[in-house]
């Protein structure tokens, strides 16, 4: 079963606008981390960020997670048509020693030229 | 490139088929993990493992699946009698056991049974 839902299921943005989407998740996490899959393809890590930290960054990435409200965001600054693909957050549960990864629905983004 | 690599990466099969697939790891990772991603979902975990031992099953994974890793290198997954619900893509990622807890994917195999 998915771990969490993802908010929104698809964006449609502009080439240079920023895109956000969001995370919930329902139990404890270790860390929480983003990827990206281009349309049947395989996933690509994006940024991985603890559960003792609250932002991070990379490139034009920003992530923040919220424990107390189980949520996460993933920002995409000035985005490019490259950035056109599905974007997952994946939880890493307490206690768990094998790292398994329990992905979110997705969302589907669109960056247009 | 990941470094993951994943044969074949289409299957077309006939309901009751065997099927058989297989995932390269990054040769210095000794985590190997199994998904299976349906259309418009996220993966979900199937099995996973710690050099040649397999230590996690999903309740997905019913009987007629099966997975190795003979001598902790390349895994195979197995699925016998397929059935239409079986059609998937089925990922495959390695990590390397210390952190970061990064997984790196294979590009999949997307299996069809007809």
């Amino acid at each position: 079963s998915q771990q969490g839902e993802e908010d929104p299921q698809a964006l449609s943005i502009q080439e240079g606008e920023n895109a956000t989407m969001n995370c919930s998740y329902k139990t404890s996490i270790n860390n929480l981390q983003w990827y990206r899959q281009n349309s049947g393809r395989g996933l690509v890590h994006l940024i991985l960020i603890r559960s003792n930290e609250r932002e991070k960054h990379s490139g034009r990435l920003r992530v923040t997670l919220d424990t107390s409200k189980k949520s996460s965001s993933l920002l995409i600054t000035a985005s490019r048509a490259a950035d056109t693909a599905s974007y997952f957050c994946a939880t890493v549960l307490m206690n768990t020693g094998f790292q398994k990864l329990v992905f979110g629905t997705g969302t589907r983004l669109l960056v247009s030229p | 490139d990941t470094g993951v690599s994943q044969d074949p990466r289409h299957k077309i099969t006939k309901r009751g088929q065997n099927v058989t697939f297989r995932c390269d790891p990054i040769s210095e990772h000794n985590r190997l993990y199994w998904y299976r991603q349906t259309l418009g979902q996220g993966p979900e975990f199937l099995t996973y493992f710690q050099n040649e031992a397999q230590l996690e099953k999903s309740r997905l994974l019913s009987d007629r699946f099966s997975a190795e890793r003979p001598k902790g290198s390349f895994s195979t997954l197995e699925i016998q009698r397929t059935e239409q619900g079986d059609s998937a893509m089925y990922l495959c990622a390695s990590r390397q056991g210390q952190a970061p807890d990064i997984q790196y994917f294979g590009a999949g195999t997307r299996l069809s049974v007809l």
